[in-house]
């Protein structure tokens, strides 16, 4: 069985550095591209970006470039979004998924940033 | 980049009823389309994937069609629980994009 796991809800001032985690099992990790979406609050979903864990190929959503960092460390099945300088805006809801012919989700990770 | 345009925004129904949600594509991408459901505070939940194909587990009064560049979701006979907001997604590459979401309400 396919599961994504991911970190728990985290709760930082802005300004604050955070990287949150999407643990995959029941697949071959490298094989598959990992894709993180954003829904902030009230709003719809949003590709934020892709990652392949075989070749660390990545692509990022362009309204976003250089906010964000996606990578994934095969050694632990577990691949990451990170970022260095926290705004109050990047408060919502982050889901890691997984590029297949059918889809599966993580259970999303609560980022909420206070000024 | 593809462009999803999903529609509409809104939908009031009733209990029975049967309704449909449309997205398009700007380009086409194929069958690599999803429909999701989302519930307040929930994962968005698979419904349909490659156009037309019932995730396991999803009521037979989903179902969706279509292919290259328009889709539909179709709910028959609308039950309490699919008071939902839904999304389409394409899949073509690996830079996904989203429907701007159908919210079903009671009428």
């Amino acid at each position: 069985e396919v599961q994504l796991v991911q970190s728990g809800t985290e709760v930082k001032k802005s300004g604050e550095s955070l990287k949150i985690s999407c643990k995959a099992s029941g697949y071959r990790f490298i094989d598959y591209w990992i894709v993180w979406v954003r829904q902030m609050p009230g709003k719809g979903l949003e590709w934020m970006g892709s990652t392949h864990p075989g070749d660390s190929h990545t692509r990022y959503n362009p309204s976003l470039q250089g906010q964000v960092t996606i990578s994934a460390d095969k050694s632990v099945n577990t691949a990451f979004l990170q970022w260095n300088r926290l705004k109050a805006s990047d408060t919502a809801i982050y889901y890691c998924a997984r590029h297949s012919y059918t889809i599966d989700w993580g259970q999303g990770t609560l980022v909420t940033v206070f000024s | 980049d593809i462009q999803m345009t999903q529609s509409p925004s809104t939908l009031s129904a009733s209990l029975g009823d049967t309704v449909t949600i449309t997205c398009r594509a700007s380009q086409s991408i194929s069958a690599w389309l999803a429909w999701y459901q989302q519930k307040p505070g929930k994962a968005p939940k698979l419904l349909i994937y490659k156009a037309s194909t019932l995730e396991t587990g999803v009521p037979s009064r989903f179902s969706g069609s279509g292919s290259g560049p328009e889709f539909t979701l179709t709910i028959s006979s609308l039950q309490p629980d699919d008071f939902a907001t839904y999304y389409c997604q394409q899949y073509y590459d690996y830079s996904w994009s989203f429907g701007q979401g159908t919210k079903v309400d009671f009428k």
